[in-house]
């Protein structure tokens, strides 16, 4: 079963700011929410990830709700380079043997 | 930041030759890699854990035979496609981590290997 749920796709209008949703409604106390990215015929890129608290760094915002079961990604100014699929992942948190499973993801398409 | 280096970026191999994927951490010791598969508008699959001194651990239906990881020091894993199809066609891509600590950075990707079979 998916741990994650996800858009299949969004648009995003260059400049203004992209939330992209995730639901994860069974997600354990002990378990992150990882989010990546992958830009066209390249490998994935770490964005952000969190536990309860909401994140920020230079690259995005993650926004968990209080009772965790949703968390949004928040790219504040979107560039057409933003465009890419976006996965949001849970897992407990991440040490150098630990696997990282990824779901379908969302596309965010940013336009002019 | 963590570096991983994929090599080569795209190769095309006649059927039933083998290619090797070579990925390297530059700037870390990672003993443990992964590698997945990436079919067209598909997700990442992941095929193998590749531990440095150790067999690799294989995913659940990924043939160990056809698809041989070496590990061979903490900076370098390989993965050898042999006796190539067209259908193992694919985008492949190696990820590492600095270890205990790669929490706070996440896992570092490779820019990803296009096979092409023909």
């Amino acid at each position: 079963d998916a741990k994650t749920t996800q858009p299949p796709s969004m648009d995003c209008a260059e400049g203004r700011a992209a939330n992209l949703p995730c639901n994860h409604s069974t997600i354990s106390g002990n378990e992150y929410v990882y989010w990546y990215r992958q830009i066209h015929s390249q490998g994935p890129q770490y964005i952000i990830h969190g536990l309860k608290n909401n994140e920020t760094n230079e690259m995005a915002s993650l926004i968990i709700t209080e009772d965790r079961k949703s968390s949004t990604l928040i790219l504040p100014h979107a560039t057409l380079r933003d465009t890419a699929v976006y996965y949001c992942i849970v897992s407990p948190l991440l040490r150098g043997t630990d696997k990282l499973i990824f779901g379908t993801g969302t596309r965010l398409q940013v336009f002019p | 930041g963590a570096v991983v280096s994929q090599h080569p970026s795209w190769v095309i191999c006649k059927s039933g030759t083998s290619v090797k994927i070579e990925c390297r951490s530059l700037d870390f010791q990672a003993t443990t890699m992964f590698w997945y598969r990436q079919f067209p508008k598909q997700s990442l699959m992941l095929m193998a854990t590749s531990n440095e001194g150790s067999k690799a651990t294989y995913e659940q239906g990924v043939e160990k035979d056809k698809f041989l990881i070496n590990h061979a020091s903490l900076t370098l894993s390989t993965l050898t496609v042999t006796s190539a199809h067209p259908e193992d066609s694919s985008f492949y891509i190696c990820s590492a981590t600095q270890g205990a600590g790669g929490a706070n950075y996440g896992y570092t990707f490779g820019s990803g290997t296009r096979l092409t079979v023909v």
